[in-house]
């Protein structure tokens, strides 16, 4: 199983809509996790952490833990075309403390 | 001046060239690391190093190695560089449990 797992293929949502993008973790110790935003070409940059159960608000992005189910995801509500990006979930290892990455998620925000 | 800098930010070299690519760091963190990312791969760790005496290797370290000569200072050679070694790189440090500040990258093709 891999470290970090984002399964889902491209997401093209409609301009206004909530997009949702989901990750799973094989690391049952993990306690921290983060979703970076990488435009094409362009370094990956940090939106979000949450560390405890639930739900953690910021703007317009919610992130949401499970750790019982070791699932995190993401919502952006109101999506604009400037949302259009590869979302990377990311996951301290409780082994070696070190982030692993999952492969990322492609979001296509249509005007 | 940018948290993460990253020299040069685009390369083109021979087959069997030794090339270095430079990172320095000015959040004051201990911890640094080298990625490379190629499309439909994702980020995957070359080498980190959590203080100025300590070298790890990642999950494709072959090929690759690393210096780091000052806390702030983090390097990748490429000892003789082949075409499938092109791809971009990317230098990121962090504090303990935090997430991952990432340079601008370097595009580096190898002909």
């Amino acid at each position: 199983q891999k470290e970090v797992e984002q399964n889902s293929g491209p997401l093209s949502v409609p301009e206004g809509a909530i997009a949702s993008l989901n990750c799973t973790y094989s690391d049952q110790g993990s306690q921290s996790f983060f979703w970076y935003r990488q435009y094409s070409g362009k370094s990956p940059e940090l939106i979000m952490f949450i560390y405890s159960n639930g739900d953690k608000e910021d703007g317009r992005f919610t992130a949401q833990l499970n750790k019982a189910s070791q699932y995190v995801s993401l919502l952006i509500r109101d999506s604009q075309p400037s949302d259009s990006a590869t979302y990377l979930c990311a996951v301290i290892l409780k082994g070696n403390n070190r982030l692993a990455f999952g492969k990322g998620n492609q979001v296509v925000v249509i005007p | 001046d940018a948290d993460v800098t990253q020299t040069p930010r685009n390369r083109i070299t021979k087959t069997g060239k030794r090339i270095m690519l430079e990172c320095s760091q000015t959040k004051g963190h201990d911890r640094m690391y080298w990625y490379r990312q190629d499309p439909g791969l994702g980020l995957r760790l070359i080498y980190y190093s959590f203080d100025v005496k300590d070298i790890n290797k990642g999950e494709i370290s072959d090929g690759y190695s690393v210096s780091r000569q000052a806390q702030a200072k983090f390097s990748l050679s490429l000892e003789s560089a082949i075409p499938n070694q092109t791809a971009l790189y990317f230098c990121a440090t962090s504090g303990q449990g935090y997430g991952y500040t990432f340079g601008s990258g370097t595009r580096l093709t190898v002909v």
